[in-house]
This record gives structure tokens, C-alpha cells and sequence, in this order.
């Protein structure tokens, strides 16, 4: 296993188009995490997957994002209509777990960087 | 709610010591972590600690974890120029909360 993928690596899109980004977490992880990064901040959640079922969303998450992990492995994070302010590097993670709390490391991988024009 | 900060900038001399420091409000949190970004970068897991620990050692890095203050240190000694980049702190419950990052600079 090569560890969490992420496609595309970078993404320019005009806005009010749709994007569609995908990761591929390590195989034995249960659990898969999209977070969005901007310049000079810390990661900021934005919602998680324990299998299929996603647990979590973040109030950052306006109801133009959503996001799917149809069986359990990889998982897409779509924007629709997208704005001048979605550009960010959206990161993915994976970690396995049990119970409702992370109890292994969390490995990220490279990130798709969007930028809207 | 879940909080983390740490100080925005250090700036070492080659060969010192790095001290990074990070507070947490979660006391429920089972892990806390230590990543570093490089620019352009994505993040690289360094070490972690469990939360009923009070110190880990690896290699050149040394965490340290005062549980009752919520505090949480990162200890790099012989600093080398590689390892200038942003240090993040996190902890988690559930998910990970990340702080905004202390940008250390080894000068040489």
C-alpha cells in the first residue's frame, strides 16, 4: 500500500463550475477524514467516514459541498457552483478505529489544490 | 469546544534546540500528534503520544505532555536546516483538531 492518494493533485476551475475530488485512504483504514486547508492556517474538518456511514459534518460545510464513500473505500468530495473562497488545498486522511474514537495515527495524503478564477 | 494554539514563529540556530509548545482544551483526548508541512507539501505524521503518557522520546524529538495543564511540547534537539517547516499540534477525540502552526526557521 502507498499510503492515502488524492486525485487530482491540482485543480483550476472558473467559478460556478462543479469539481469533483477523490482519495483513496490505505486499504485496512475504516475511517476517512476531508479536511481544507488555506494559506497560513491549520487544517479545518470538515467531515469524516467511519465505513460508509459519515458521521460528521462541519458547519464550514455549506450545502454546495457533499461527500460519498459509496462502499466503504474511496470516498469523493464534490463542490458545486464553486466560489473565489473555495480555493484551498483539500486534504485527505485515514486512520482505522473502533468504537467513536480515533485510536491509531491519522496519515494524510498530498492534497488536491483548488484554485477558482 | 475544541481548541488548539501554538506559537505562530521560532527561529533557531543550527545545531540548538527547538522547543514548539501547544495548549488543548478536549481533556477527553485520547491522542495528540505532532505533523510537520514542508511548502507545497502535504503532512507528514512525526510522532504522537497517547494521552496517559507524559513524555516520548524518538530519535532527535521529545514530547512531552503536562495533562492536567493541557499543554504540549516538542522538543527537537541538534535542529538542522531540514527541518525548518510548519509544525502543527493536534488533538483528537473522534477527529483530529488541528492549531495553526509554528513556523520554525534553522538558521545556518
Amino acid at each position: 500500500d502507498t499510503g492515502v492518494s488524492q486525485n487530482p493533485r491540482h485543480k483550476i476551475t472558473k467559478r460556478g463550475q462543479n469539481v469533483t475530488f477523490r482519495c483513496d485512504p490505505i486499504s485496512e483504514h475504516n475511517r476517512l477524514y476531508w479536511y481544507r486547508q488555506t494559506l497560513g492556517q491549520g487544517p479545518e474538518f470538515l467531515t469524516y467516514f467511519q465505513n460508509e456511514a459519515q458521521l460528521e459534518k462541519s458547519r464550514l460545510l455549506s450545502d454546495r459541498f457533499s461527500a460519498e464513500r459509496p462502499k466503504g473505500s474511496f470516498s469523493t468530495l464534490e463542490i458545486q457552483r464553486t466560489e473565489q473562497g473555495d480555493s484551498a488545498m483539500y486534504l485527505c486522511a485515514s486512520s482505522r478505529s473502533t468504537g467513536g474514537l480515533m485510536n491509531t495515527e491519522a496519515f494524510f495524503g498530498q492534497g488536491t489544490r483548488l484554485t477558482v478564477v | 469546544g475544541e481548541d488548539v494554539e501554538q506559537s505562530l514563529f521560532l527561529s533557531v540556530r543550527e545545531g540548538d534546540s527547538s522547543v514548539i509548545n501547544c495548549t488543548y482544551t478536549d481533556s477527553s483526548s485520547t491522542y495528540l500528534y505532532w505533523y510537520k508541512q514542508e511548502p507545497g507539501a502535504g503532512l507528514q505524521l512525526l510522532t504522537y503520544i497517547f494521552s496517559n503518557m507524559d513524555m516520548k522520546q524518538d530519535q532527535r524529538l521529545t514530547v512531552l505532555l503536562n495533562k492536567k495543564d493541557k499543554h504540549l511540547s516538542l522538543r527537537i534537539a541538534d535542529t538542522q536546516t531540514g527541518d525548518s517547516a510548519i509544525y502543527f499540534c493536534a488533538e483528537s477525540t473522534d477527529k483530529l483538531v488541528f492549531g495553526a502552526g509554528t513556523i520554525l526557521r534553522v538558521k545556518s
